[in-house]
């Protein structure tokens, strides 16, 4: 049972915008930095957000993060049929001390 | 080119034991912390255990505190996993990862008798 929310799935038509959330509390997104992963299928997981909002290179900028106080959010805008993936937003909780995942979010492009 | 590359998985009865190792290149192993995370079959990722540049500090989930030893040797460019008193839910496919910027494709590890 992972302490940070994401809905299972979102969907969207080639070209629109998807946001997917990622809720916590105030001991992990509350007082950490949020990264985000994709998980193509079949792959291992690739950082597409660090820090909240920040992308490595090579990540477009059709993706973006923000945080709001224990919650996150990352958006794909002009999606297309590659961003089919799984999508997870992860952190540091001080009271687990340790590193936590959410529960995962399965962006179909319709 | 960055890798990193784990290996050591394989099918294991209930209480035994496996070593899992993550070979690093392309990069300066020992200025990174590093972390396993797996992730059984059809289910999310779960963080198991990470470790700092000098192997002084180690972090574990609570799941598999007591029973798992993360390790590293910097000389060989090279993370570790012991992994005692295994348990059926123990079964996934363990990943490596570089300061969470690059992961490897995984070992998979298989609990049952």
């Amino acid at each position: 049972q992972s302490v940070l929310t994401q809905p299972p799935s979102a969907s969207g038509t080639p070209g629109q915008r998807v946001t997917i959330s990622c809720s916590g509390s105030n001991s992990n997104i509350g007082s950490h930095t949020v990264n985000w992963f994709q998980q193509l299928p079949g792959t291992a997981p690739k950082l597409l957000i660090y820090r909240n909002n920040q992308r490595p290179s090579g990540v477009p900028d059709r993706f973006s993060g923000s945080k709001s106080g224990t919650s996150a959010s990352l958006a794909v805008s002009g999606l297309q049929s590659d961003d089919e993936a799984d999508y997870y937003c992860a952190t540091w909780d001080g009271s687990l001390n340790g590193h936590v995942f959410g529960t995962g979010t399965k962006v179909t492009v319709l | 080119e960055v890798q990193v590359l784990a290996s050591g998985g394989g099918l294991v009865q209930p209480g035994g034991s496996l070593r899992l190792s993550c070979a690093a290149s392309g990069f300066t192993f020992s200025s990174n912390d590093m972390s396993w995370v797996r992730q059984a079959p059809g289910k999310g990722l779960e963080w198991v255990s990470s470790i700092t540049t000098s192997g002084d500090s180690t972090y574990y989930a609570d799941s598999v505190k007591g029973r798992f030893t993360i390790s590293r040797d910097n000389s060989k460019n090279t993370l570790f996993l012991q992994m005692n008193s295994l348990r059926a839910e123990d079964t996934a496919v363990y990943h490596c990862a570089k300061n969470w910027d690059a992961w490897g494709q995984g070992t998979t590890v298989t609990v049952s008798s």
